[in-house]
């Protein structure tokens, strides 16, 4: 198994610009999430997912948008960039939304907004 | 949503056993305390979760007292591999709830 994928590594956009970053697993799994990472600080939750067809908003949703159409796809959408969402973005999956269960990373994407 | 409180930072040295604690005062009935290992530009692994006691696996040891209140992460004799930060989370069903994390150095 791959695990989780992301693409792309990193990314730089302009003011305005609009891109989507992808997230795919192959395990399988029902849940799907996406953070953020800035600077010195811990993740912060910006959507996720329990399964097909079902997105909700985490911590932080504003300025970004997600759909589920497939178990094995979680993209990412920024529709105007601010160069307050530069980042380290990552996204997770795991089998179910149990609280015992592991949750497994990407390795994330750079993004830097000018 | 509460999070856990760590410390920033800590230094140790090679075949030490280090403890990081975490303080989680308002913890939930159903939440658990899981540990993450994070190396630079790299995301966040697994590490040892647990909900009360003691729990101890390959990599580590966690300890939960009763009242739940603080946990203890140890892990034995550390290795230079072993620098990386540490999170402490709630994992409430599938959201994980993270705090700024233990910036751990193992020095040589």
């Amino acid at each position: 198994n791959a695990g989780v994928t992301q693409t792309p590594k990193f990314q730089v956009l302009k003011t305005g610009q609009s891109m989507t970053l992808q997230c795919a697993q192959d395990m399988n799994h029902e849940y799907m999430s996406w953070y953020r990472q800035d600077p010195g600080m811990g993740l912060r939750l910006i959507h996720y997912s329990v399964g097909a067809g079902i997105t909700d908003q985490g911590e932080v949703p504003n300025g970004y948008n997600v759909s589920r159409s497939t178990t094995e796809d979680f993209p990412l959408r920024l529709l105007s960039a601010a160069p307050s969402q530069t980042s380290v973005y990552f996204c997770a999956s795991s089998f179910s939304t149990g609280v015992q269960e592991t949750q497994y990373f990407g390795p994330g994407t750079r993004l830097l907004v000018l | 949503l509460a999070k856990t409180t760590q410390p920033i930072s800590m230094d140790s040295y090679e075949g030490q056993e280090v403890n990081i604690t975490c303080s989680h005062n308002n913890i939930a009935t159903n939440d658990y305390i899981t540990w993450y290992q994070q190396f630079p530009s790299q995301g966040p692994r697994f590490i040892i979760q647990g909900y009360k006691t003691k729990v101890t696996n390959e990599v580590a040891s966690l300890f939960i007292p009763a009242d739940r209140k603080s946990s203890t992460l140890s892990l034995p004799r550390v290795s230079l591999s072993d620098t990386a930060v540490y999170y402490c989370l709630r994992a409430q069903g599938g959201k994980l709830i993270f705090g700024q994390g233990t910036e751990l150095s193992v020095k040589p």
